[in-house]
């Protein structure tokens, strides 16, 4: 059984630019939320999706958007990257019966140059 | 606004010898709260919950947890380290959603673990 699968590892980008993070949930998961986690910190709730729509969110600017598939994968875009955005970014699922138990993928590791 | 504290930013253990990692939060209804650890360059696994009940959990990798109320603690602990458990970990209280599901969860800053040989 799969657990969360995240794609890619890894990713340069430059200032300005745009970027899709993407994530797998574990097998029967229907709900997926994304961290943002800067070196030596925290993760910090960015959104959940759940039913294909943002249900919650964080404390995150517009630039920050996001989309889930019927399938319940999920995508993380962020437009006109800040040299602040560099983080590994986490992705956990959950199902939405249960209590709040998320699962946690390996993440992708953001450096905005 | 929730929050999590770690009042300890590190922590050094001999390997064998007892541990507990402080963790306080604020919240203002009944809370769900985690423990999870991270090893170098990994995601997080979880270690114990709490959801109600025993205030006194237990975990993966011999960790339990007690719950509080009247501290607003939730302190993680394992009666002898081993080498393998140095990693980062970190404290974090949810909620059921108000709408059914999961919340967003808030993160202390975390408490890293170092194991002297």
């Amino acid at each position: 059984d799969a657990g969360v699968t995240q794609s890619p590892t890894h990713l340069i980008k430059t200032r300005g630019q745009q970027v899709t993070l993407r994530c797998s949930p574990k097998s029967g998961h229907d709900t997926v939320s994304w961290y943002q986690q800067a070196l030596g910190q925290g993760p910090q709730f960015i959104f959940q999706y759940y039913e294909e729509e943002e249900r919650q969110r964080g404390n995150f600017p517009d630039r920050f958007s996001g989309h889930q598939f019927p399938n319940y994968s999920s995508e993380l875009n962020v437009n006109a990257l800040l040299l602040g955005d560099s983080a590994l970014y986490l992705c956990a699922s959950s199902l939405v019966t249960t209590k709040n138990i998320q699962y946690f993928g390996a993440g992708t590791r953001l450096s905005v140059l | 606004a929730q929050s999590v504290t770690q009042p300890d930013i590190h922590i050094t253990v001999s390997e064998g010898a007892s541990l507990e990692l402080r963790c306080n939060y604020s919240y203002g209804a009944t809370p769900y709260l985690f423990w999870y650890v991270q090893s170098p360059g990994q995601g997080l696994q979880l270690l114990l919950k709490y959801f109600s009940g025993d205030t006194l959990v237990q975990g993966i990798k011999g960790f339990e947890a007690e719950f509080k109320r009247s501290q607003s603690s939730f302190n993680l602990r394992k009666p002898s380290v081993h080498w393998s458990d140095a990693a980062e970990y970190f404290c974090a209280v949810g909620a059921e959603y108000s709408g059914g599901g999961a919340d967003g969860l808030t993160f202390g800053k975390g408490t890293h673990l170092i194991i002297q040989p």
